[in-house]
């Protein structure tokens, strides 16, 4: 059984400051790692993948990857109200349409102006 | 450009009513697959198409059926929906690991 948890949260921060997000996974076969951001109403959005151990930065954003761990956490930087939405993490075993990804039911986040 | 298009935005059918959802890439991405979504979860995936040859069916009820007519198409036929079946329905494609998701069909089943 492949799970994915992250904390639903509300998790609220003050903007300006860093967001933390972390998810956890089971599956040690996993390869690929995505958090996806969702706003009410709207599909997921891809952010951020991440395939090898370490940090990988885009922008404001940077994922951080530990598969001895089983973990993977998403920090968002000088946080803005337009980044409160839902945050998914997603994992996936192979690519090229042999495999799905699994979600994590994604934690809430609340960027207070 | 990572765009997927699926049509319609919005769907009300009732129980013994046929629909069909639609999804386009034009991305050239060899994969496809569909998502249920049910408001406050997460996507859980239903379908995966490889190379236009369906790989993956998450055990979806047959009331669900999937068809991709080439590598740029995508449609689930619906067929005597429970109101339960009512979420939102989203397609996404990918060329190799990442996928990106259409903005979603709002089902609701009467």
């Amino acid at each position: 059984q492949k799970e994915v948890e992250q904390n639903s949260g509300p998790l609220s921060v003050p903007e300006g400051a860093i967001a933390s997000l972390n998810c956890t996974y089971s599956d040690r076969g996993s390869q690929s790692f995505f958090w996806y951001r969702q706003y009410s109403g709207k599909s997921p959005e891809l952010i951020m993948s991440i395939y090898s151990n370490g940090d990988k930065e885009d922008g404001r954003f940077t994922a951080q990857l530990n598969k001895a761990s089983q973990y993977v956490s998403l920090l968002i930087r000088d946080s803005q109200p337009s980044d409160s939405a839902t945050y998914l993490c997603a994992v996936g075993r192979v690519g090229g349409g042999a495999d799905g990804l699994t979600f994590g039911k994604g934690t809430h986040l609340i960027i207070q102006p | 450009d990572t765009e997927v298009t699926q049509t319609p935005k919005h769907l009300v059918m009732g129980m013994t009513n046929k629909k069909s959802l639609k999804c386009e890439q034009h991305m050239g991405h060899r994969a496809m697959y569909w998502y249920k979504q049910k408001a406050k979860k997460p996507p859980e995936l239903m379908f995966v198409y490889s190379y236009e040859k369906l790989s993956i069916n998450e055990s979806v009820p047959s009331r669900f059926s999937p068809e991709c007519p080439n590598s740029s198409l995508l449609n689930l036929h619906l067929h005597a929906l429970q109101p339960e079946d009512s979420a939102l329905y989203l397609c996404a494609s990918s060329q190799n690991f990442e996928q990106y998701f259409g903005p979603g069909t709002r089902l609701t089943v009467t």
